[in-house]
């Protein structure tokens, strides 16, 4: 079958850095994205990575190891608003989106 | 952000009600999809139309019934449903739904409570 772990609750500090990780078990990969949900509220898109390395955007990072079936986003001088559930989706050799559980993550000050 | 529009945002509907979600997209996008979101679960993909083809079934109990009328609206009619059926309930839309890594963006979701 095909599976995506990652943790379900993380908790970090105001300014700190914040790693949440993802592995997977897919039939295929044709790319590995990262969405934001803030409570009651669409997820929006913030990377899509298919090639192994880091991808920086802003204060929030997405690295990937294909050959692991790993990765994590990565999020720098973490704000308040950061305060959200992370949710990892794989894109499977059908073009399917295989999604994970979400991390939620709470940012305390 | 208004790419995709849904209403109700929130919908409280007893076992023998019917009612009907309602989606809009205002990108452009060529494919829809219905997703069904329960706590601490993943997001379970439910329907997919494409060029206002249905091209998936993720087999899903016929009380739940799609429509897309055109490539902009998508519909999803409610009936005798289950009070398992609870749950935030996301429209997303994409360039494309086969063939290639389209990102999907969402709606905010509807909170529907079965009682």
């Amino acid at each position: 079958g095909q599976n995506i772990d990652q943790p379900t609750e993380m908790t970090a500090t105001e300014g700190a850095i914040v790693q949440i990780n993802c592995t997977y078990q897919t039939s295929g990969f044709n790319g590995l994205f990262w969405y934001q949900q803030h409570a009651g509220e669409a997820p929006t898109f913030l990377s899509y990575n298919v090639l192994d390395g880091l991808e920086e955007k802003g204060r929030f990072s997405s690295f990937l190891s294909r050959s692991k079936g790993y990765s994590y986003l990565l999020l720098k001088e973490l704000q308040m608003k950061d305060s959200a559930s992370y949710l990892c989706a794989v894109l499977d050799s059908n073009y399917q989106l295989i999604w994970g559980a979400g991390t939620k993550l709470i940012i305390k000050p | 952000e208004t790419g995709v529009t849904q209403t109700p945002r929130h919908l409280v509907m007893g076992m023998t009600n019917k009612k009907s979600l309602k989606c809009e997209q205002h990108l452009g996008h060529n494919a829809m999809y219905w997703y069904k979101q329960s706590a601490k679960k993943p997001l379970e993909l439910m329907f997919v139309y494409n060029f206002k083809e249905q091209t998936e079934n993720n087999s899903v109990p016929s009380r739940f019934s799609p429509e897309c009328p055109n490539s902009s609206h998508l519909f999803l009619h409610l009936h005798t449903l289950q009070p398992e059926d609870s749950a935030l309930y996301l429209c997303a839309s994409s360039q494309d739904s086969g063939g290639g890594a389209d990102t999907q963006y969402f709606g905010p979701g509807t909170r529907l409570t079965v009682l």
